[in-house]
């Protein structure tokens, strides 16, 4: 079975700081991905990266970046956090075809005070 | 603008009753199309897809959907309801370039005994 983790499941950060969220896929998987899921909202994308060192913007990547240095692992970054950054953020990954499914990590929930 | 659309927010039913849950997608190409569910605090876990061929899908824990290109819907069914199946659904389709996925806003199932 295909196991995407995320480092943290609970964050507590202050307004300014800059945020680190880790997500790691243990499936060689080549794409990978950051969705925000906000209470009627549903998950919008932030951004999503389908190689090493490439990365593409989603619907909402305003005050995001993002890091991929090596297949298994893709950073969400928070540059300088904000409250109307609060939010649950699930990473996913999916290997190659449209058809497959995504694969989804149990989500960290991050609070910005 | 591509979207999927899940009607009603919140469905109740009691325990045996039949689930309906309804997605209708706008797409200008064939759509893959999948529902997901969230149960508290964790991921999302994949119940069932469409990509191509039969229209009846059958998924996981009794869950099936029809994919209607007349109708643009794809809607979630199960016969009787258990209260293990209370949990959030989301309805997704791939977007029209690339593997990422849009979301419907999701509908909460409760299930009453």
């Amino acid at each position: 079975d295909v196991k995407v983790t995320q480092s943290s499941r609970y964050l507590v950060k202050r307004t300014g700081e800059k945020v680190f969220l880790e997500c790691v896929q243990d499936m060689d998987h080549e794409n990978m991905f950051w969705y925000r899921q906000d209470p009627g909202l549903g998950l919008r994308l932030i951004y999503f990266s389908y190689d090493v060192k490439m990365k593409e913007k989603g619907d909402i990547p305003e005050g995001y970046s993002v890091s991929r240095e090596k297949k298994e692992r893709f950073s969400l970054i928070l540059e300088s956090a904000s409250t109307n950054q609060t939010s649950m953020y699930l990473c996913a990954s999916i290997d190659g075809g449209i058809h497959q499914p995504q694969h989804f990590g149990d989500g960290t929930r991050l609070s910005i005070l | 603008a591509q979207s999927v659309t899940q009607l009603g927010s919140h469905v109740s039913v009691s325990e045996g009753a039949l689930v309906l849950l309804r997605c209708n997608y706008s797409s200008s190409v064939p759509p893959y199309l999948f529902w997901y569910v969230q149960y508290p605090n964790q991921g999302l876990q994949l119940l069932l897809k469409y990509t191509t061929g039969a229209t009846l899908v059958k998924g996981i824990n009794g869950f099936e959907a029809e994919f209607k290109k007349s109708e643009t819907s794809f809607h979630l069914t199960k016969p009787s309801a258990h209260m293990s199946d209370a949990a959030e659904y989301f309805c997704a389709a791939v977007k029209e370039a690339g593997t990422a996925l849009i979301f419907g806003k999701g509908t909460t199932l409760s299930v009453s005994s």
